[in-house]
């Protein structure tokens, strides 16, 4: 159960693309496709952006894309706006009913 | 409209113990696995308990295995996490989470969250 690999920081200037990886193993990120991203910000409660690693929920803009390439899945936010300026989780399924979150990416749009 | 409202939290000494409680309402919460999801102070999101529709399913994060017992009232659309055995590292904000429809494994509700703090 150890926790997904995310970059600590990004940023982006209003308009850019920004990505953000999501590295786990082949019992997690590559096993299954059950990743999902998390938009958090602080005092406010998590908003579901992806899941199923590229399906998004109805509501949420679709500047907003997920991906994957064997173990690694990645969040791509295309023409950042003020508001994108959050903290980013990835999650995994890993199997009989267990999920393993990354550590965070804090987004900053410059 | 699907709501989960945590309560429960408060301060603790080390090796105490806290019983939180998560309302539901808006959805037929029997139908639904739940889960408990915390995050420390200035840390990531980490997965902490989750429990079958029915309530017979449990399933523990390692850190917490042997010390957390999650159980649920469906008649009264509840969900609990009993903390035993409390120490510093389970300081954090508890969140109640819905888990997705059969068929997929992701969290798309969530509650606001109640603070745990273990310190003596």
């Amino acid at each position: 159960q150890s926790a997904l690999t995310q970059p600590r920081s990004v940023s982006g200037s209003p308009r850019q693309s920004v990505t953000i990886s999501c590295t786990g193993t082949s019992s997690d990120v590559g096993g299954y496709n059950y990743v999902s991203w998390y938009q958090h910000h602080p005092g406010k409660v998590p908003k579901l952006i992806i899941y199923d690693v590229t399906k998004r929920p109805s509501g949420v803009p679709d500047r907003f894309s997920g991906s994957r390439s064997g173990n690694t899945a990645s969040l791509t936010i295309s023409g950042l706006q003020a508001d994108d300026e959050a903290d980013y989780y990835c999650c995994s399924y890993a199997g009989s009913f267990t999920w393993v979150f990354g550590g965070g990416t804090k987004l900053t749009v410059l | 409209e699907v709501q989960v409202l945590e309560s429960g939290g408060g301060l603790v000494q080390p090796g105490g113990s806290l019983r939180l409680s998560c309302a539901a309402s808006g959805f037929t919460f029997s139908s639904y696995s739940m889960s408990w999801v915390r995050q420390a102070p200035g840390k990531g999101l980490e997965w902490v308990s989750s429990l079958s529709a029915d309530g017979a399913r449990t399933y523990y994060a390692d850190s917490v295995k042997g010390r957390f017992t999650i159980s649920r009232d469906n008649s009264k659309a509840t969900l609990f996490l009993q903390m035993n055995g409390l120490r510093d590292e389970d300081t954090a904000l508890y969140y109640c989470a819905k888990r997705s429809e059969a068929g997929s494994y992701y969290f798309n509700s969530w509650g606001q969250g109640t603070l745990v703090t273990v310190s003596s």
